[in-house]
């Protein structure tokens, strides 16, 4: 099983351009995560879905959103790139909430620059 | 209300000798807590959780930890460090919160180097 895959791996955008960065779990969980991480400051939710059709904020939710039409994909989109939003993006599964007793499944992330 | 504090940012040992990385955690009801590893440019794995059974988890690669209440701790341990352990290490605290969802907390990590 390919788990959680991340594209692309690595990408600078301008300020002021979009993106969608794309996450696809093949295990059927219900749950899905993003997450950033800078350095130092351990990882941020940003967005999170319990299942196909439901979306909510994380922690650190604006200037991004995301959408979750079906079990496997849960993209995030970028509208107008800030410098604030380099980071390295994690996006992660779960069987249950909150982690349940299985843990997150992650990605291997995303490094975006924003210039 | 949660938290979770790893208390070195880095921690040196040489390989062949024991390694201790050290995490205090503070929730409201029972959590769960877990330890993640990520290597340089690559994905946290799960090493370990603890969830309400024995005390003392043991996880992959010769890696445990010890959940004690008492001292709001769960302290990640290895007998001997390996050069492949070398990476950065997150202790996650997961508890209910007020409104009956799950929060999760990341440590901010703990870098960890090992000496041949």
């Amino acid at each position: 099983n390919a788990g959680v895959t991340q594209t692309p791996k690595f990408r600078i955008l301008k300020i002021g351009q979009s993106m969608t960065l794309q996450c696809t779990q093949d295990m059927n969980h219900n749950y899905m995560y993003w997450y950033r991480q800078d350095p130092g400051m351990g990882l941020k939710l940003i967005y999170y879905s319990v299942g196909a059709g439901i979306t909510d904020k994380g922690e650190v939710p604006n200037g991004y959103n995301v959408s979750r039409s079906t079990t496997e994909d849960f993209p995030l989109r970028l509208e107008l790139a800030a410098p604030s939003q380099t980071s390295v993006y994690f996006c992660a599964s779960s069987v249950g909430g909150g982690q349940g007793n299985y843990g997150y499944t992650f990605g291997s992330g995303t490094r975006l620059t924003v210039v | 209300a949660q938290s979770v504090t790893q208390l070195d940012s880095h921690v040196s040992v040489s390989e062949g000798t024991p390694v201790l990385l050290r995490c205090n955690y503070s929730s409201s009801y029972s959590p769960s807590l877990f330890w993640y590893v990520q290597h340089p440019n690559k994905g946290l794995q799960l090493l370990l959780k603890y969830t309400s059974a024995a005390t003392l988890v043991k996880g992959i690669n010769g890696f445990e930890a010890e959940f004690k209440k008492s001292e709001t701790s769960f302290h990640l341990t290895k007998p001997s460090a390996h050069m492949s352990d070398a990476a950065e290490y997150f202790c996650v605290v997961s508890d209910r919160g007020y409104t009956g969802g799950f929060k999760t907390i990341f440590g901010a990590g703990t870098r960890l180097f090992v000496k041949a």
